[in-house]
């Protein structure tokens, strides 16, 4: 089965670091390019960086400088280093697979999410 | 980047169709066919059910149907079910080579 399941979440004071891990399982690993999406409460998704095949990083403008995202093939591991949190960044966040470019763009795998909140 | 516009909600009856819209800038929507379209129950993660504009992936409905034109995208839902009741998200890539997502739009089944 495909399958998704992040994990590192919970509480961390403003200023705090927290870093994320999504185990991946049932498909080949190291061919997709990964992705991390946040869910603030009742409210919209928000995507935050991703890491592609060859290992090239990508992030929004709301985390870039703070956050760091980094993939280890060889355990199917994907990884999110957050550092300087703020309360923006309390949020669900999501481990999700980009299909392969041209064939599938799109987020079509999603893990069930882990939550993070920053609060003092 | 900012986010995609879409109807804070919409609603139908069983059976009706009803048409949900996402419209960005020539920077995302318009300038790529990467738009893609989620299903978010409550307390669960998003569902792919719509990518690259208009393909659906396997094992999702034919009542969902997606296009788009100029800067606007839109999803349609056909033969509206109790089931079909959710949160939507639009999603689209970007010329800054990262992703954008719309605000949502809730959908109620009357």
């Amino acid at each position: 089965e495909v399958q998704l399941v992040e994990s590192g979440g919970g509480l961390v004071q403003p200023g705090g670091s927290l870093r994320l891990s999504c185990a991946a399982s049932g498909f080949t690993f190291s061919t997709y390019d990964m992705h991390w999406v946040r869910q603030t409460t009742g409210k919209g998704l928000e995507w935050v960086s991703a890491i592609g095949i060859a290992g090239d990083t990508y992030y929004s403008g709301s985390v870039k400088g703070r956050f760091t995202v980094s993939r280890e093939n060889p355990k199917n591991f994907l990884y999110l280093q957050m550092n300087s949190l703020r309360a923006g960044d309390t949020a669900v966040y999501y481990c999700t697979r980009k299909g392969y470019s041209g064939r599938l763009d799109a987020f079509d795998i999603w893990g069930p999410g882990t939550k993070v909140t920053v609060s003092s | 980047q900012s986010a995609l516009t879409q109807p804070a909600s919409v609603s139908g009856s069983p059976g009706q169709s009803i048409t949900i819209s996402c419209t960005g800038t020539s920077s995302d929507v318009g300038g790529y066919n990467f738009v893609s379209w989620y299903q978010q129950h409550p307390g669960k993660a998003p569902k792919l059910m719509i990518y690259d504009v208009s393909n659906r992936p396997s094992g999702v409905s034919d009542r969902f149907s997606g296009s788009k034109s100029g800067n606007t995208a839109s999803l349609t839902i056909s033969g509206l079910q109790a089931e079909d009741e959710a949160d939507y998200y639009c999603c689209s890539y970007t010329n800054t080579a990262s992703w954008v997502f719309g605000g949502g739009t809730q959908l109620t089944v009357l």
